[in-house]
Order: structure tokens, then C-alpha cells, then sequence
């Protein structure tokens, strides 16, 4: 069955440091989300992405954060100056249908530790 | 915004029984899905019922809906060690994108 593959899947950082996290999305999925888990917490939505270009975001994806799709099969989030608060396990997914009829598939995640 | 909301938080249930979690939320909605997490994994797609449907089966598992409620609820019959997991509901609305609830923790002893 297709897999959404993420890398790393642990990742420690020092405050301050940019981080990339990497996504290998279902090969024919068009729509491509990142969320993020603080532990012990909800799965809280960052981003959505389509067409090259985002298509929704939340308003904890400030300007820290950025994501991009650089080679057609990857897709990326980066986090530019960390802080402790983004400690978090970091799930990306697709699908291939916006409005989510079929359901999302995701990630085993990245869990960020930020110290 | 609208978003799902588990009640129990927590459930601790013996092999064999029947697990019962409920889901309400705000807003109309487009569709509700189920999705299961093992301690520290990820999130795993378990059943999307439509606004327009009310019951839905798949193996061991049973959704309904209730719109007029702003309710969801899951059943997993006959559940196993294997079933302990968190089990989140998720809404999507509109255009917008999935929107997670707390979640429940279930706990399934041999």
C-alpha cells in the first residue's frame, strides 16, 4: 500500500537553528498538508499546499515557517529560527482529493526536540 | 471554527468488550472522518462518513452520524489488546482543511 514517508524521524536542534523536515508524498496525490502534535496535545493544522503554492495555512504558520515542493516528489517544511515551543512531532499528509473526501494519508512523523 | 470534540477522554475496557467513543462538533460539515494513533506514531485513516450518511461499517468498526445533533460516534466491537490507541475525529468543512479533535484514550487489557 502507498506510504507517506517522512525524514528524519527525529531531528534535535538547538534554539535558534533552522530546520527542514522532509515528505515524500503518495506519488499521485495533488494536495499535501503539514501538521504538528505537541505532546499530550491536539493535532493542530499548519499548511496545505496545491498547485505549487500554499492553499491554506493556519495562523501558527507564521513567518518562520515556510514550505516548499523543490524537485516534484519531495515536500519540505522549514522552520528558520526554532524556538523551544516548537517542540513537537510534525506529521505531513496528502490526499488526493481537497475537500478530503477519501481521507488523509500520513506520515509516521518527525518529532522535533528543540533545546 | 468548527472541530470535533471526543468524550470519554479516556476509556479502559477488557478484550472482548464493545468501545464506544462520541465525537460532537460546531459547524456543518462536509464529512467526518475516524483516525487511529499508536503512542507515538502516526495518524492512520480508519473511516470517513459523509454528511449525508448516517451509519457506516467497515470490519469491527461502526460510525454514525447525526447532523442534526452535531454528533459522531465510533464503535469497535469485540476489541482486542491491539485496539489500545488514541482515536481522534476529524471534520472538514467547506473548502477548509481537516480539523482535529482532543481525541480518546483507549485501553484494552488482555
Amino acid at each position: 500500500e502507498p506510504e507517506v514517508t517522512q525524514t528524519p524521524s527525529h531531528q534535535v536542534t538547538q534554539m535558534g537553528q533552522e530546520v527542514i523536515l522532509r515528505c515524500v508524498p503518495i506519488s499521485n496525490h495533488l494536495y499535501f498538508y503539514w501538521y504538528r502534535q505537541i505532546l499530550g496535545q491536539k493535532v493542530e493544522f499548519l499548511v496545505s499546499f496545491y498547485n505549487n503554492e500554499i492553499s491554506e495555512k493556519s495562523e501558527i504558520f507564521d513567518d518562520q515557517f515556510s514550505v516548499e515542493r523543490p524537485d516534484g516528489s519531495n515536500f519540505t517544511l522549514k522552520i528558520r529560527s526554532t524556538k523551544l515551543e516548537d517542540s513537537a512531532m510534525y506529521f505531513c499528509a496528502s490526499s488526493d482529493e481537497s475537500r478530503a473526501n477519501y481521507g488523509y494519508t500520513f506520515g509516521s512523523g518527525t518529532r522535533l526536540t528543540v533545546v | 471554527s468548527q472541530q470535533g470534540e471526543e468524550d470519554p477522554q479516556a476509556l479502559s475496557i477488557q478484550e472482548g468488550e464493545n468501545a464506544t467513543m462520541n465525537c460532537s462538533y460546531k459547524t456543518s460539515i462536509n464529512n467526518l472522518q475516524w483516525y487511529r494513533q499508536n503512542s507515538g506514531r502516526g495518524l492512520v485513516h480508519l473511516i470517513l462518513i459523509r454528511s449525508n450518511e448516517r451509519e457506516k461499517h467497515s470490519g469491527r468498526l461502526r460510525v454514525t452520524l447525526d447532523t442534526s445533533k452535531k454528533s459522531s460516534s465510533l464503535l469497535i466491537t469485540a476489541s482486542r489488546a491491539a485496539d489500545t490507541a488514541s482515536y481522534f475525529c476529524a471534520t472538514t468543512s467547506g473548502y477548509s482543511t481537516l480539523t482535529f479533535g482532543k481525541g480518546t484514550m483507549l485501553l484494552v487489557s488482555p
